[in-house]
């Protein structure tokens, strides 16, 4: 299957820092990725759609300033947590599709976030 | 919106068959029966897609019920690596249906 990696697999962080973490799809170009977040216990939930070239298409509830994606080329697109604090602690996951966001999803292994 | 059901956990032997079930009562002609299960710590991984036909891969078989209201995810010899939450998702290419993660089936496999 795709792979789909992510970087880096594990942060630490003080509160108010800000913290990128990448997504890229290794074998295949992708115009969208998805990017996702996880609470302990919890299901999925969908944060934004990534799209190569244009700006990121936000979930209800998930504020587009304090999550920040930039989707720079067709391989790779980065999240960037911003002044974070202890109630973004969680477990980030982004997918990709070979095909389009229509078609089946492959997904990176997941970052997770610690604000300390 | 056609949603799925799910138990929410299951337990198995190591060794032995697997299924786990998933129902979808208001499946349209158009959706795709989609299978991922996400490992602890582990972003979701694909296992089995189908439509209407039973489908077999390296990893499991996807049996579906003749009036796709249902389908039932085959793991033929479980083992510990087994273990993990298996999400059943029906795919519709005209829907976002990568939101639709509902809280899945967690599989116990106990040697």
């Amino acid at each position: 299957g795709a792979v789909v990696s992510q970087h880096p697999s594990r942060v630490i962080c003080k509160s108010g820092t800000s913290v990128k973490i990448e997504c890229r799809s290794l074998d295949f170009q992708a115009t969208t990725m998805f990017w996702y977040r996880q609470f302990p216990k919890k299901s999925l939930m969908l944060m934004a759609t990534s799209n190569e070239g244009s700006k990121a298409t936000y979930e209800q509830g998930v504020e587009k300033d304090k999550f920040l994606i930039n989707h720079a080329s067709l391989t790779l697109s980065t999240l960037t947590v911003t002044s974070a604090h202890p109630e973004d602690s969680s477990f980030y996951i982004c997918s990709a599709s070979r095909q389009g966001p229509q078609e089946t999803q492959y997904f990176g292994p997941g970052t997770r976030l610690l604000v300390l | 919106d056609a949603k799925t059901t799910q138990p929410n956990s299951m337990e198995s032997n190591e060794e032995e068959p697997v299924h786990l079930p998933c129902n979808h009562s208001t499946i349209s002609g158009t959706d795709y029966i989609h299978w991922y299960r996400q490992l602890p710590s582990q972003g979701p991984e694909y296992v089995i897609h189908g439509l209407t036909s039973n489908v077999n891969n390296r990893m499991a078989s996807l049996a579906i019920a003749e009036d796709r209201k249902s389908s039932t995810l085959i793991l033929h010899r479980a083992t510990l690596r087994d273990a993990a939450v298996y999400y059943c998702i029906l795919r519709d290419v005209g829907s976002i249906w990568y939101r639709r993660f509902g809280a899945g089936t967690r599989l116990t496999v106990k040697p």
